[in-house]
Order: structure tokens, then sequence, then C-alpha cells
């Protein structure tokens, strides 16, 4: 089945700071990809997805992504940390409608 | 439009007992798919529904079953419940299937 690995369960960075959030995909075929962004005691909001198409992904917020096929990556970016995107980052991998999560990546932000 | 609805918020049962949880998907959207949080496990994939018929299942034990809807509205079921049932459960619904997905706050159930 396909898989997800999110490299570093917690990330801190400065406001201003770039943040970079970075995560490897596994799938026998050709898979969905997304970001999702939870805030305490919330449900899971869609930040970004990559199907078909331009490998460059922009979502909202700021952020973006980007797929490299070659490096079964789809590392989450953003210019410029903002006090309010302190989170829980997840990235995720659908293959015929069966999605699966990475473990998480809790950004910190300091001021 | 309505987001995705989940119900209750909150639940506190008893060991043994057994839960059922309410999910009420985007009007629209046929695809609920249902996952268990946990900080021990992070998000576990449970199963997802398509058009009353459940598509894909996670590595769960029976005790843990749902059922979809005609008006695509969702059930979860867990039986004999173990403290380990303890989690935030989520829904999550699609138009298309598969991913982009969106999700609801979720039912904290607490096993006692």
């Amino acid at each position: 089945a396909q898989s997800v690995t999110q490299l570093g369960s917690h990330v801190s960075v400065s406001e201003g700071a770039l943040v970079l959030l970075r995560c490897n995909y596994s799938s026998s075929v050709p898979p969905y990809l997304f970001w999702y962004v939870q805030y305490p005691n919330q449900g899971l909001q869609l930040l970004l997805k990559y199907t078909t198409g331009a490998t460059l992904v922009k979502g909202i917020n700021g952020f973006e992504a980007e797929f490299k096929k070659s490096e079964t990556s789809f590392h989450l970016t953003k210019p410029s940390a903002h006090m309010s995107d302190a989170a829980e980052y997840f990235c995720a991998v659908s293959v015929n409608n069966d999605m699966r999560f990475g473990a998480g990546t809790r950004l910190t932000v300091k001021p | 439009k309505a987001g995705v609805t989940q119900t209750p918020r909150y639940l506190i049962k008893t060991r043994g007992q057994q839960v059922t949880l309410s999910c009420s998907p985007i009007s629209g959207h046929r695809s609920v798919s249902w996952y268990q949080q946990t900080p021990g496990q992070g998000l576990q994939f449970l199963f997802e529904y398509f058009s009353e018929t459940q598509r894909n299942k996670g590595n769960f034990p029976g005790r843990f079953s749902g059922r979809q809807f005609s008006n695509s509205r969702s059930e979860m079921n867990v039986s004999t419940l173990e403290l380990g049932d303890s989690a935030l459960y989520l829904c999550a619904s699609s138009s298309e299937g598969n991913g982009g997905y969106t999700f609801g706050s979720g039912t904290r159930l607490t096993v006692v």
C-alpha cells in the first residue's frame, strides 16, 4: 500500500523565516498528494493538492509544494513564516480513493 | 455551503459498551472516509464509503464498522469498547472520491 514519511516531527522557525516541511512518499502507481494543516482541537484543513499537471502547486496562506517524481518528494514551503502558521502539518498520499497520512510535523514559529 | 458535520463532538463511554458516531458530508459529496487520530499512532485510515458501498478498509478489527446511507450520511460503530479506542475520530467527505477531502471537527471519544 502507499505510504508517506514526514522528515522531522518538530520544526521550529523564526517569524519571517523560510518554512520547509519535508515529505516523501511511496506508491506503486502515480499518486495524488496533499498537505493538510490541523490547529488544536480542530479537524484537518486542506492546504494544497497535486493530482496531475503542473508540478509546482500553490495553496492557501502562501504555501506551495513541488512534486518531484524522481525524488518521490512533495515538500511544503512558505517564504516567510507568520505566528499564525504554528500548527501541525500532515502530508498525505491517495491511491484509488485510499488516503494515507504521514505522522505529522509540528511547526513552531518563534517571535 | 455547510461543512462536514460530526456528532457528537465529545463522548465518554465505559469499557465494553458500544458507540455510534455520525457524519453528515458536504451536500453533493458522495465519498466519506473515517480516520482515527491518537497521539501515539497518528492518523489511521478506518474505511471509505462511496454511494453506500465500502470501497476501502484500513487495518482495524471487526469491532469497527461503518455504513453510508442513500443521502451520503455515514455512521461508524465501535462495539465492545476498549481503553485504547480513546481517540479523535475524524470524518471527511469528497466529491471526487480520490482526495481533496474536507474534514469535520471530529468526535473525541474517551473510554473509561
